[in-house]
């Protein structure tokens, strides 16, 4: 079973409008931790934000929130406001296990249309 | 800090030869991460050390590849012979191993094996 799943390939959003991405995830660990990369052009890998699994509330960074629904193993990435210079590769990943181990799932492709 | 610093950016060479990737990680950060990119197969965890010690190599693809983490601020990934199949970004990414900063990475370096 995929660890990470991120079902858009894909996805357009007008300018200024809001986008949600969508990552579902699977793990038996009561301890976890969720984060959103960005991976632009340039091919750098860029952390966005993080959500603990212990964490009562929604993690925010900006114009970045995590839509956290534990029950539904769901932590969506919201981006408000949309600019242009968020068009990019974004990587839902997961943390956990003792070690720390970090599976990233396949990503979402978001282009924002001016 | 500087980061994450990975070299050489951009390696290309012939089948057949030996391939040395060099990363240093962040003073302090106690984790190390060894990923490889592709179109085909996203982000692949290849091998991860905690303490200069390899805890998880099962992603290390064949027998082709190794990894070492004399110290501290250094580790080298190896690919010996190299192949066309093995071209990719390889990037290293270190963490402090707790909290909400996830890893951090470096620039990657994009490996062309003609």
């Amino acid at each position: 079973a995929q660890k990470i799943t991120q079902t858009q390939p894909g996805m357009f959003v007008q300018e200024k409008e809001a986008v949600t991405l969508d990552c579902t995830y699977d793990t038996s660990d009561q301890s976890y931790g969720l984060f959103w990369y960005k991976q632009p052009s340039s091919g750098e890998m860029i952390f966005l934000i993080y959500q603990g699994s212990y964490d009562e509330q929604n993690a925010t960074e900006g114009r970045y929130s995590l839509n956290f629904q534990k029950a539904r193993k769901s932590a969506n990435l919201v981006i408000s406001a949309s600019q242009l210079g968020d068009s990019a590769m974004y990587f839902c990943a997961m943390r956990e296990g003792p070690y720390q181990k970090v599976t990233f799932g396949t990503g979402t492709k978001l282009q924002v249309i001016p | 800090d500087a980061g994450v610093i990975q070299s050489p950016r951009h390696e290309v060479t012939e089948m057949g030869q030996e391939v040395t990737l060099r990363c240093k990680p962040i003073s302090g950060h106690d984790y190390l991460f060894w990923y490889r990119q592709t179109m085909m197969r996203g982000l692949e965890l290849l091998i991860y050390f905690n303490n200069n010690v390899p805890i998880d190599d099962s992603g290390m693809p064949e027998d082709r590849f190794s990894a070492k983490m004399p110290n501290a601020s250094f580790s080298t990934l190896k690919i010996q012979p190299s192949e066309p199949r093995d071209s990719a970004v390889y990037f290293c990414a270190s963490s402090p191993g707790t909290g909400v900063h996830g890893y951090t990475f470096g620039s990657g370096t994009r490996l062309t094996v003609v």
